[in-house]
């Protein structure tokens, strides 16, 4: 019954070893949106598709990258991951901007 | 930058009382939400007040919007152990991009 799935649920990484995230949704919302959220803080945004429209926030590094090659599935790249990076990263979904976002699980991130 | 400021921080109450969490924000909204997380989990949408509305009821949820002081409370009526959590309110900015802005959260700890 599970809506947005993430995977993996963990993840652990070496530092500087590319990692890639994933998230699938069965809803066919039109906007997926990745945030990053550490420990006792508010989940930040990273980017965003609306349908295919990439839109990236403007203190996302460029260390980041996204992919969204259809409409159930969009994927989170860190290219190089530093110490920094480690936290969870949650996927969510909406059918237009304004509305409610159904978030996934998370993928807890753990760089070595 | 954050735009909502949840108050306060932490709460402890004993099962059966009443639960008010406040947030502020700075800018205009389009709506404001509240979500709760549960311990190493995604965040679940609870509701969503428009810019015009004043008050909204869900279930033992109510929430009220003061656009003119810019904040926003959420009560939590007959606290069960099951409603600890962490609760967040988020924004969504007005004009432009619209995105979503979260606080840095209340975490809710009802004791049975």
């Amino acid at each position: 019954d599970a809506m947005v799935i993430q995977n993996p649920r963990y993840q652990v990484t070496q530092f500087g070893k590319p990692v890639t995230l994933s998230c699938s949704q069965t809803l066919n919302h039109n906007v997926m949106y990745w945030y990053q959220q550490k420990s006792s803080q508010a989940p930040k945004l990273l980017f965003h598709y609306y349908d295919k429209d990439f839109n990236n926030e403007a203190d996302t590094p460029d260390n980041f990258q996204s992919r969204r090659p259809n409409t159930s599935f969009c994927f989170l790249d860190i290219r190089s991951p530093g110490l920094g990076d480690a936290a969870m990263y949650l996927c969510a979904t909406s059918s237009q901007l304004v509305k409610p976002q159904h978030f996934g699980d998370g993928t807890r991130l753990s760089i070595l | 930058s954050q735009q909502g400021e949840e108050d306060p921080q932490a709460l402890s109450i004993q099962e059966g009382e009443n639960a008010t969490m406040n947030c502020s924000y700075k800018t205009s909204i389009n709506n404001l939400q509240w979500y709760r997380q549960n311990s190493g989990r995604g965040l679940v949408h609870l509701i969503l007040i428009r810019s015009n509305e004043r008050e909204k009821h869900s279930g033992r949820l109510r929430v009220t919007l003061d656009t003119s002081k810019k904040s926003s409370s959420l009560l939590i009526t007959a606290s069960r152990a099951a409603d600890t959590a962490s609760y967040f309110c988020a924004t969504l900015t007005q004009g432009g991009s619209e995105k979503l802005v979260f606080g840095k959260g209340t975490k809710l700890t009802v004791n049975p």
